[in-house]
């Protein structure tokens, strides 16, 4: 089986810099997504972690730390638009297990 | 990139009626994935479509309940059978164009077909 694990809901002002955390056990782990959905639309990708360490992407980033079982999405320069689901999820066994989702809510 | 459309897009049926969701790809694609997102969820993993073989099924879905056809590299099906109210949800096909799962980070999602179920 799998657990995977991040915040149901997390608040941040415009302009700021907020992180998701996401925690996960599970078999046959091969890397790591993570996806922003807004509401009524389809998810769209974000990033996918194989090696420990942190990628950057604009304003995004994400890390992983495949020994502790552990990643984070670092959002910078928050923006309205950003208010969205963000799903963390595992490729196991080349099968992409997605967690409950952190809903952000960005304050003006 | 992989543009990834859905037929229908909604619908309501009755309980007990079968609905065949279609999912088609602009390219060929190596793995196709049906997800189901009940309303404030997450995404949950129907299956796997295989071209030529059987669905490869998760825990707690089965082929009676949830047949799916993979007659080619660009089309798969999803039939939800004999419908009850806990079967509203959303449907999400998923389509990866790499012979393994994030290699070039390719994996794409349709828009979804949202079902209720009366």
């Amino acid at each position: 089986g799998q657990n995977i694990d991040q915040p149901t809901e997390m608040t941040a002002t415009e302009g700021a810099i907020v992180q998701i955390n996401c925690t996960y056990q599970t078999s046959g782990f091969n890397g790591l997504f993570w996806y922003q959905q807004h509401a009524g639309e389809a998810p769209t990708f974000l990033s996918y972690n194989v090696l420990d360490g942190l990628e950057e992407k604009g304003r995004f980033s994400s890390f992983l730390s495949r020994s502790k079982g552990y990643s984070y999405l670092l959002l910078k320069e928050l923006q309205m638009k950003d208010s969205a689901s963000y799903l963390c999820a595992v490729n196991r066994d080349d099968k992409i297990i997605f967690g409950k989702g952190t809903r952000l809510h960005i304050l003006p | 990139s992989a543009v990834i459309s859905q037929k229908p897009s909604r619908d309501i049926c009755q309980r007990g009626t079968s609905l065949t969701i279609q999912c088609q790809v602009d390219s060929q694609v190596t793995m196709m994935f049906w997800y189901r997102q009940q309303p404030g969820q997450s995404l949950t993993l129907i299956a796997t479509a295989n071209q030529g073989s059987e669905a490869t099924y998760e825990s707690g879905f089965v082929i009676d309940k949830f047949p799916i056809s993979r007659p080619n590299l660009t089309f798969s099906t999803l039939t939800v059978s004999n419908m009850s109210p806990e079967d509203s949800s959303i449907y999400l096909c998923s389509a990866s164009t790499s012979g393994a799962i994030g290699i070039y980070n390719e994996q794409f999602f349709g828009p979804g077909t949202r079902l209720t179920v009366l």
